[in-house]
């Protein structure tokens, strides 16, 4: 069974600071795809970055990096120069499979909620 | 890449009638997907559609669930009579380019008293 586990509920960062949101997650497949995405206050699912389990480098997007340690199976999100638009909700989500597969769902975690001081 | 739209961005109804929640894809995809978020809750996978046919649902999404594309074009989610725990985000999400990734659309918010 999958199962995503972040271990933050909230967290306070001074703006533009570097912050890391924790994220480890378990499956016994081999192929696998992690994804991070953001919930403004708005509500709308902002995806922010994706990394394959077969991917040899971590995934950049701008601000957005992941840190993804295969062996211990973590993939945390790395924000640098943290702005106030980045206070938001913000998820850990892995599917199991290739995403050409027809079962793809994506299992998401119980999020970490991020406020950014100025 | 372009996400979905989703019509309505709100809806209230009364326990027990029927609703219908619409997803409208900005070009032709294959793969689409819904899924609810309760409120203070995690999002949780509802079902998946590939190529006009169901290709997984969860627990969650019972009898009073349905979904189809009746035009192919807009993918709809019906809840046939609603319940108060209905109430929710229910997010549209397509596949990517490359399938890996998914993008949401920016949800219906569903309020039944």
């Amino acid at each position: 069974a999958q199962k995503i586990t972040q271990t933050q509920p909230g967290m306070f960062v001074q703006e533009k600071e570097a912050v890391t949101l924790d994220c480890t997650y378990d499956t016994s497949d081999p192929s696998y795809g992690l994804f991070w995405y953001k919930q403004p206050s708005s509500g709308e699912m902002i995806f922010l970055i994706y990394q394959g389990s077969y991917d040899q480098q971590n995934a950049t997007e701008g601000r957005y990096s992941l840190n993804f340690q295969k062996a211990r199976k973590s993939a945390n999100l790395v924000i640098s120069a943290s702005q106030l638009g980045d206070s938001a909700m913000y998820f850990c989500a892995m599917r199991e499979g290739r995403g050409y597969s027809s079962a793809s769902k994506i299992i998401f975690g119980s999020g970490t909620r991020l406020s950014i001081r100025p | 890449e372009p996400e979905v739209t989703q019509t309505p961005s709100h809806q209230v109804t009364q326990m027990g009638q029927e609703v219908i929640l619409r997803c409208v894809p900005i070009s032709n995809h294959l793969y689409f997907y819904w899924y609810r978020q309760i409120l203070g809750q995690k999002v949780e996978f509802l079902v998946s559609f590939y190529n006009n046919e169901i290709s997984e649902k969860s627990e969650i999404f019972d009898d009073q669930f349905s979904v189809e594309r009746p035009d192919g074009s807009n993918f709809t989610l019906k809840i046939r009579s609603t319940k108060l725990e209905d109430s929710a985000m229910y997010f549209c999400a397509r596949g990517g380019g490359n399938q890996e990734t998914q993008y949401f659309g920016p949800g219906t918010r569903l309020l039944v008293l």
